[in-house]
């Protein structure tokens, strides 16, 4: 499977946006890059997902790197509800080896201050 | 509409007992996973099931766990005898189907307490 490489832990202020960070140097050209969080004591939630151009949707932004070995989920203004585990994953389409896939790997512990 | 089901929420069981796992997943999707979560950690893939059949489930324990997707829709997941390591949230997750472009929906989780 093709592996997806984040940083452990970022903080941030609440309102100030924040940069989250996916290095995916293996992907193929059939991968979606996907995006969940998981808050506490609740069961992981899809943010967004792209493929190759970024995406906007009402709870974040996803800018795809031009060779698509990096991208970066983006909380235009973090509150403390956002506090949760970011998760970047790859998954696959038909003839890729990420097919039908979800794999988690251990994720970006967000800390949002008051 | 209702997302993924998970029952029980919370379960405390002594070791060598059974305990079994329920999922309703969302009406018309195709794929459903188990997963399993340890304290601190990201969650590992059980079991995946394309409608009714199993079709990645080579990190199911199959000395202990077993898991049934009846007419591919709801779901259980099983474990007998449970040992003091299985204690773990277990997640049930769907999608509509296995494509790059769908997103997956997950359940809130069932909490297991071996002890």
């Amino acid at each position: 499977d093709a592996k997806t490489t984040q940083p452990n832990s970022m903080e941030s202020n609440e309102e100030e946006p924040v940069h989250l960070p996916c290095n995916h140097s293996t992907i193929s050209g059939t991968d979606y890059i996907h995006w969940y969080r998981q808050l506490p004591s609740q069961g992981p939630e899809y943010v967004i997902h792209g493929l190759t151009s970024n995406v906007n949707n009402r709870m974040a932004s996803l800018a795809i790197a031009e060779d698509r070995k990096s991208s970066t989920l983006i909380l235009h203004r973090a509150t403390l509800r956002d506090a949760a585990v970011y998760y970047c994953i790859l998954r696959g389409s038909a003839g890729g080896t990420s097919y039908g896939k979800l794999t988690f790997g251990q994720g970006t512990i967000l800390t949002v201050h008051p | 509409e209702a997302g993924v089901v998970q029952s029980p929420r919370y379960k405390i069981i002594e070791k060598k007992q059974p305990v079994a796992f329920w999922c309703n997943p969302i009406s018309g999707h195709n794929t459903l996973y188990w997963y399993r979560q340890n304290l601190g950690q990201g969650p590992e893939l059980l079991i995946r099931y394309e409608n009714e059949e199993a079709v990645d489930d080579s990190q199911l324990p199959k000395d202990r766990f077993s898991a049934e997707r009846l007419k591919g829709v709801d779901s259980t997941l099983k474990i007998q005898p449970a040992e003091l390591g299985d204690s773990a949230v277990y997640l049930c997750a769907s999608s509509l189907d296995r494509q790059g472009r769908t997103e997956a929906f997950f359940g809130q989780g069932t909490r297991l307490t071996v002890v």
